[in-house]
């Protein structure tokens, strides 16, 4: 079956940083997704990896290893709007999102 | 990128009743999703929408339960059909755009969701 891991919850504090893990087991592999979903709001995309290594963008990065099924957003220097659910979705072979369950991000003062 | 709109923006219905949730998009796409949300969940997948032709739909999904329409490249409506408190959820419109440049992909855009209550 498909399946996508990531924590259910993390903390941290304002000004740091935190990694959010996510790996995953799919029939196929067209690219992995990271979302931003505030409390009540749609999700928002973040970044898109296709190949290994890692994509940086602001105070946001995501990295890819394909061999490992492994993925994380790094978040730095944070803010506490940052506090929000992180989906992880990876785009199968039907070109399918499959939706991981999402991460609870939660910033401390 | 796409601009979505979705109408209501929230309801609160009475068990058995049926709601039509109606979904916008500013530039014609070929694809339409309608996902569901439920309380503290990730997003499920109902069934993706082309113009054109019948709605596919997820397991545990049925067109009876949730009946589409596609009449064009810009619009979509979802039903959700003789309601239960189960079906509380948020449901979410969204299509892929393609994104070009130096690594090009489809992007998934979201509406605003409808918030949906029943009782």
């Amino acid at each position: 079956g498909q399946n996508i891991d990531q924590p259910t919850e993390m903390t941290a504090t304002e000004g740091a940083i935190v990694q959010i893990n996510c790996t995953y087991q799919t029939s196929g592999f067209n690219g992995l997704f990271w979302y931003q979903q505030h409390a009540g709001e749609a999700p928002t995309f973040l970044s898109y990896n296709v190949l290994d290594g890692l994509e940086e963008k602001g105070r946001f990065s995501s990295f890819l290893s394909r061999s490992k099924g492994y993925s994380y957003l790094l978040l730095k220097e944070l803010q506490m709007k940052d506090s929000a659910s992180y989906l992880c979705a990876v785009m199968d072979s039907n070109y399918q999102l499959i939706w991981g369950a999402g991460t609870k991000l939660i910033i401390k003062p | 990128s796409a601009v979505i709109s979705q109408k209501p923006s929230r309801d609160i219905c009475q068990r058995g009743t049926s709601l039509t949730i109606q979904c916008q998009v500013d530039s014609q796409v070929t694809m339409m999703f309608w996902y569901r949300q439920q309380p503290g969940q990730s997003l499920t997948l109902i069934a993706t929408a082309n113009q054109g032709s019948e709605a596919t739909y997820e397991s545990g999904f049925v067109i009876d339960k949730f009946p589409i329409s596609r009449p064009n490249l810009t619009f979509s409506t979802l039903t959700v059909s003789n309601m239960s408190p189960e079906d509380s959820s948020i449901y979410l419109c969204s299509v892929v755009s393609g994104r070009e440049g130096i690594s090009s992909y489809n992007e998934q855009f979201f509406g605003p969701g409808t918030r949906l209550t029943v009782l």
